[in-house]
């Protein structure tokens, strides 16, 4: 089974910090996703990368960052955070366009 | 207007009944097509994926897609408490990375 698994569940930040959140995945898929949820509005995708170092931005990528160093791992930053990105950030792997995508358990950021 | 649409519920059905999930879209693009189940607090996790029109079935799920009418639906038969999460579709046309959700369905099985 694909496993995707994000460092943190919870995380409470301050606002104006830097903040990193991680997602690593096991099954050697090319392309990686960072998406937010919020009650109401869904998935709405923020930055996705198809190969190493590669990255496209999603529809929301306003005060974020992404970093793709090695194919395993995909890291989303938030710049200098702000309350309006509290959130569920969900990060997902598929192994090439337009197959399923396989979701992390999410990661519930508050942002103080 | 939205690219799919789907009713957030909540749904709520006695334990055994037969449950009917559905998405409208409007881009006849849309070849994928995905379903999702997402317990509170948990990442979605992928249902059934199937491509162009048709049925797919896996043990109590069938998936059917209609491109004619651009509707899919998910069917869930002797329903069980443990089915009772939010379910999202999702879909995606040729050579695209980028996956459009609807909002969800909240699903209540009562036991």
């Amino acid at each position: 089974d694909v496993k995707v698994t994000q460092s943190s569940r919870y995380l409470v930040k301050r606002t104006g910090e830097k903040v990193f959140l991680e997602c690593v995945q096991d099954m050697d898929h090319e392309n990686m996703f960072w998406y937010r949820q919020d009650p109401g509005l869904g998935l709405r995708l923020i930055y996705f990368s198809y190969d190493v170092k590669m990255k496209e931005k999603g529809d929301i990528p306003e005060g974020y960052s992404v970093s793709r160093e090695k194919k395993e791992r995909f890291s989303l930053i938030l710049e200098s955070a702000s309350t309006n990105q509290t959130s569920m950030y969900l990060c997902a792997s598929s192994i090439r366009e337009h197959q399923p995508q396989h979701f992390g358990d999410g990661t519930r950021l508050s942002i103080l | 207007q939205k690219e799919v649409e789907q009713d957030p519920g909540p749904l709520s059905v006695p334990e055994g009944a037969i449950v009917s999930l559905n998405c409208t879209y409007s881009n006849s693009a849309f070849q994928y097509f995905m379903w999702y189940r997402q317990y509170s607090r948990k990442g979605p996790e992928l249902l059934m994926y199937t491509y162009s029109s048709g049925n797919k079935e896996d043990g109590r799920f069938t998936a059917q897609v209609d491109k004619s009418s651009k509707y899919i639906s998910l069917f869930i038969r002797d329903s069980q408490p443990s089915d009772s999460a939010t379910y999202l579709c999702a879909m995606i046309t040729s050579g695209t990375y980028k996956y459009i959700f609807g909002t969800g369905t909240r699903l209540k099985v009562l036991a």
